[in-house]
């Protein structure tokens, strides 16, 4: 079974200071992963998504994240943050790594970002 | 804006009741997906369909269900609903329903509340 875990629930970074959102998984399987980003009171927005065409994914608003098959980790991160990016961020894996399987996400349980002036 | 539309965006009904959440996937996409979101069970997978089929089901309760029609927008039914009901549930669509091309986009949500 496929399965994420977020390290932190919450992380609060000043305004311009790197972000690093930690993420491990577990997967039978070369796993899909993704990030997704929800701002308050609305949906779900992908940010990026690992396919093992690269192990450094570039997303958007400036977001990258880094596959490291040996660690099992997918963390996120950004130079520099901005205010606008607070919001909670998902990390997700595909069920659908699995040959044959169904393509359902399973979700990790979110880390909320403080971004301070 | 993903291009899935969910309708409507809130829902206040009363315990015992049924309700219909209706979501139209992004133009070309075959797969619809739905997911609910609360503060005890953070977002989990209900249910899939794929070009009108169940493909796949996930935590999904036997008083939900759900179908997707020959147009691919889909319908989640909730029937004698319980306060727990109460949540976010998302709709997302994807091109097929498999691993390949399985970037999954998603609408906006209805949120329920369950009085």
């Amino acid at each position: 079974a496929q399965s994420v875990t977020q390290l932190d629930s919450h992380v609060s970074v000043s305004e311009g200071t790197p972000v690093l959102l930690r993420c491990n998984y577990s997967s039978s399987y070369s796993p899909s992963l993704f990030w997704y980003v929800q701002h308050p009171n609305k949906g779900l927005q992908l940010l990026l998504k690992y396919t093992s065409a690269a192990t450094l994914v570039k997303g958007i608003n400036g977001f990258e994240a880094e596959f490291k098959k040996s660690e099992t980790s997918f963390h996120l991160t950004k130079p520099s943050a901005h205010m606008s990016d607070a919001a909670e961020y998902f990390c997700v894996v595909s069920e659908g790594s699995e040959r044959g399987a169904t393509n359902k996400l399973i979700f990790g349980t979110g880390t909320l970002l403080a971004v301070q002036p | 804006d993903s291009g899935v539309t969910q309708t409507p965006k809130h829902l206040i009904t009363a315990t015992g009741q049924r309700v219909t959440l209706r979501c139209s996937p992004r133009s070309g996409d075959l797969s619809v997906y739905w997911y609910q979101q609360s503060l005890d069970q953070g977002l989990q997978f209900l249910i899939q369909y794929y070009n009108g089929e169940e493909r796949a089901k996930g935590n999904i309760l036997e008083r939900f269900s759900a179908q997707q029609f020959p147009d691919l927008h889909s319908e989640l039914n909730l029937s004698s609903l319980e306060l727990g009901d109460s949540a976010l549930y998302f709709c997302a669509s994807s091109r097929t329903g498999t691993w390949e091309y399985n970037e999954q986009f998603f609408g906006p949500g209805t949120r329920l509340t369950v009085l």
